[in-house]
Formats: C-alpha cells, structure tokens, sequence
C-alpha cells in the first residue's frame, strides 16, 4: 500500500477482554516496530521485526503482550486480559532498511485503545 | 543510559512569529537525529534528518541544527503557520542494536 495502514483505528474494550491490533507495513519495507503512546509522551517501543522474527521484544511489557509477523508482512499485536492501564494509541512503523543509519521510520495513524 | 530530552514541552506562539525547540541526547554511539511532526490524531513524520558531519538542514521553514559535541539539536520554525501546530519529537539513533531513542516531544500551538 501506500502508507502504513492500521485497524482498527479506535478500539473501545472491557477490563479483561482479548484484543488484537493490526498493522499493514508499507509494501517492500522488511523492518516493522510497535510503538504505545500515552497522552502527551513519546512513543514507547514495544517491539521490532525484521522480516518474520521479533529481533527485539524486549519493551513489551508484560507477558499479556504479543506479536506476530507470520509472513514478514502484516503484523498483529496481541494483548490478552487488556486492563485500564492499556489504554493508549497503539502505533506500527515500518522501514526499508532497519537500520538506523539510514532508516527513516514510517508511521501508520495509530490504533487508540480504550479500556473500560 | 540513552536519553533524549526535549524542551520546552509546549510552546504557544502568533502565528507568524519564529520559535525555536531544543533536543538534549546523551544517545551513544550516535548515529543520526530526526525531527518528526505529529498533528494531532496522526502518526508522526519525519521532517530532517542529521548525521554526525551535518551542522544544519533546512526543509522548508523548518531548520534543524546539530551540535555533536555538545549533544544537542535545534528545530528552528520561521514565520509559524496555524498549520505547524502539533507535537515535535526528536528521535535519537545509535550505531548499534535497532532502537530509536524517543524524545517525549514539544506541543506547539500557533494561534492567530
């Protein structure tokens, strides 16, 4: 695709539901990262793929989370028994190079979860 | 321990005015400085890159400066337009592992 594409762009859920976030990586671009970003902070890093392998998860921060990238392309975020301190935008980058010299990073618009 | 840290954290201005916003790294060993705009609601895009040898980049209205000794770069934004508010975060890039370095950003407001 064009850009980054995520669904769904709002996700409103019940303390302790399952829900699952999804990232379409601009086209070609073997590095993908996950991002949280609370109201008024940065991006915090979640987790970053090259091609199908998560090569860092090392900012996830619980064992509720978890991420697939199946096919080296699109990529899931999972969190399971979501609680109130979840709630968040939810951003997917994806870079050509994935490195850091020359790697721009392209963001998606972000998947903002609410958990009730 | 690798940081960035922005200031101010917000900033109002009228609109045609000039401003400046400073980024502070400790991110080493360095490797580049970007400076990302995000509008409200948006993901964030990159508006310049610096590396090691660069001192200054213009894009536009926007110039970015880099003081590799002092750890420090500057996002100068001339004659502001209603259009520059939003948040700008400088992201930090080490020559080794894959991480980016987050600055927690400046809020910009331009009101007429």
């Amino acid at each position: 695709g064009a850009g980054v594409s995520q669904t769904p762009s709002n996700k409103v859920t019940e303390k302790g539901k399952y829900v699952e976030l999804r990232c379409d990586p601009i086209s070609g671009h073997t590095a993908l990262y996950w991002y949280r970003q609370s109201l008024g902070q940065g991006p915090e890093f979640l987790i970053y793929f090259q091609g199908t392998g998560a090569a860092d998860d090392s900012g996830l921060p619980n064992d509720r989370f978890f991420a697939v990238r199946p096919e080296g392309s699109v990529s899931t975020l999972k969190i399971q028994r979501t609680e109130r301190g979840d709630s968040a935008v939810y951003l997917c980058a994806s870079s050509f190079w994935g490195s850091r010299d020359t790697g721009e990073l392209f963001f998606g618009e972000g998947s903002r979860l609410t958990v009730l | 321990k690798n940081q960035v840290e922005q200031s101010p954290q917000s900033l109002i201005i009228l609109e045609g005015k000039n401003c400046t916003l400073q980024c502070n790294y400790t991110v080493s060993p360095f490797s580049n400085l970007r400076w990302y705009k995000q509008d409200t609601g948006r993901g964030p895009v990159s508006l310049t890159i610096m590396t090691f040898s660069e001192n200054t980049k213009s894009n536009g209205r926007y110039t970015a400066t880099l003081d590799a000794d002092t750890k420090q770069s500057s996002l100068h934004i001339t004659a502001s337009q209603l259009s520059d508010s939003a948040s700008y975060i400088c992201v930090v890039s080490p020559n080794t592992g894959n991480q980016f370095y987050f600055g927690t950003g400046t809020s910009l407001t331009v009101i007429p």
